[in-house]
């Protein structure tokens, strides 16, 4: 069963709007967030991150949004913009875990398309 | 600047194959791990290693196995190709223990026919 949860395969936005991407968790261990963009042919790339101490964390264009009593977080890129067409990846970890590394989990991804 | 390489972009191999999927990093990074990728379920981590000769299962270890023997490469074997392992194969590296950014390589699209 998938602990983190990207129920939206796609999405389209105009240039100029909001893109909002969503991620639900189910593992309440979980407190540390991070989002991931991957173009084609290329890995992941690391975006943004929030701590579950935080409920907003905002870096230029892109905005994190974490309400832990729902268990969802949410980010949101405005203005939109064609080159941010990609697949968006929402990242979990339990940041107190205390073994040999830090692992991540992933969700399903959310490709994202912004129409010029 | 964090660079991970992996050894092919594209590969295809028969079903009963031994297949090695190298890795190299270039930032002294302790940690190291092997994902897949398939549409639908995102990245699945399948091993890591958090030091030279260490390894650890992921989730979906199995028809995997990874060698480590030195910091800067991490390799993973399929001892038998098999078609289901069709996917794309990414690798990733992260500074120590307490880290939690993971730095991406280009990744390998496997076909297994």
């Amino acid at each position: 069963d998938q602990q983190v949860k990207q129920n939206s395969p796609s999405l389209s936005v105009q240039e100029g709007r909001i893109s909002i991407l969503n991620c639900d968790y189910t593992n309440s261990m979980f407190d540390y967030f991070l989002w991931y963009k991957k173009y084609p042919a290329e890995g992941p790339t690391f975006l943004i991150s929030i701590s579950s101490i935080k409920d907003k964390n905002e870096d230029g264009r892109f905005t994190v949004f974490l309400n832990k009593s729902a268990k969802h977080l949410s980010l949101h890129i405005v203005p939109s913009q064609p080159g941010d067409s990609a697949v968006y990846f929402c990242a979990a970890l339990d940041y107190s875990f205390s073994g040999s590394a830090r692992q991540l989990t992933f969700g399903s991804g959310t490709q994202l398309t912004v129409l010029p | 600047d964090v660079k991970v390489t992996q050894s092919s972009r594209y590969l295809v191999k028969r079903t009963g194959e031994k297949v090695f999927l190298e890795c190299v990093q270039d930032m002294d990074h302790e940690n190291m791990f092997w994902y897949r990728q398939d549409p639908g379920l995102g990245l699945r981590l399948i091993y890591f290693s958090y030091d030279v000769k260490m390894k650890e299962k992921g989730d979906i270890p199995e028809g995997y196995s990874v060698s480590r023997e030195k910091k800067e490469r991490f390799s993973l074997i399929l001892e038998s190709a098999s078609t289901n392992q069709t996917s794309m194969y990414l690798c990733a590296s992260s500074l120590g223990h307490q880290a939690y950014e993971q730095y991406f390589g280009p990744g390998t699209r496997l076909t297994v026919t």
